[in-house]
């Protein structure tokens, strides 16, 4: 069983369009994460979210937005893509240990590839 | 989290022994130091992590350094499916386990040669 998995694994789309990507974990974990891997293969935090709270990073658009109908899932909407959006997004998970976020194990889906045209 | 520096690639042959390096000279009492690796065309996946003493699993073994400004994964039989980017990521335990993400620098690009 896939621990985490994220749908669709491809995804081509025009610019301006409004898209969404799912992602699932089976883990039991109580945290999710979103990140974007550019161009250059830079990997970056877009959101984090547990059911206390959300923390977004700066630099990430107000047209992304993670919405989480349960524990279990934390889907990314993208409003007017961009160009700029083309990318891969990897959703993750992990559970929050005794000794903070430090002993934490975050798990990685798969990946989405976003390419605007 | 704080900065870690790891060189941009290493090049290993097959069956022998990898030793990747991590400096993270302002690593604080607290910080955590993780290792993840990032397979072609795949997610990052966790490899290990250690706070004080070297730690050992089935994958790697993470020796680090008496005043913990640095550490090193080691890998005791290199495989072609170990060909990857590996990272170095520092993880601070105290601050209460509230929703963060992971900051990921550029990496080392493990080359293994058959």
């Amino acid at each position: 069983d896939t621990a985490v998995s994220q749908t669709p694994k491809y995804l081509v789309t025009q610019m301006g369009n409004d898209k969404s990507i799912k992602c699932e974990q089976n883990l039991g974990h109580d945290t999710m994460y979103w990140y974007k891997q550019d161009s250059k293969k830079f990997l970056k935090i877009m959101f984090s979210y547990n059911n206390k709270e959300l923390i977004i990073n700066e630099t990430v658009p107000n047209r992304f937005s993670p919405k989480s109908p349960d524990k279990a899932h934390l889907n990314l909407h993208i409003n007017s893509l961009e160009l700029g959006d083309s990318a891969v997004y990897f959703c993750a998970s992990s559970h929050a240990t005794s000794s903070g976020r430090g002993g934490e194990t975050q798990y990685f889906g798969p990946g989405t590839r976003l390419l605007v045209l | 989290d704080a900065k870690t520096t790891q060189p941009n690639s290493m090049e290993s042959n097959e069956e022998e022994p990898v030793h990747l390096p991590c400096n993270h000279s302002t690593i604080s009492g607290t910080d955590y130091i993780h290792w993840y690796r990032q397979l072609p065309s795949q997610g990052p996946e966790y490899v290990i992590h250690g706070l004080t003493s070297n730690v050992n699993n089935r994958m790697a073994s993470l020796a680090i350094a008496e005043d913990r400004k640095s550490s090193t994964l080691i890998l005791h039989r290199a495989t072609l499916r170990d060909a990857a980017v590996y990272y170095c990521i520092l993880r601070d335990g105290g601050s209460g386990g509230g929703a963060d993400g992971l900051t990921f620098g550029k990496g080392t690009h493990l080359i293994i040669q058959p």
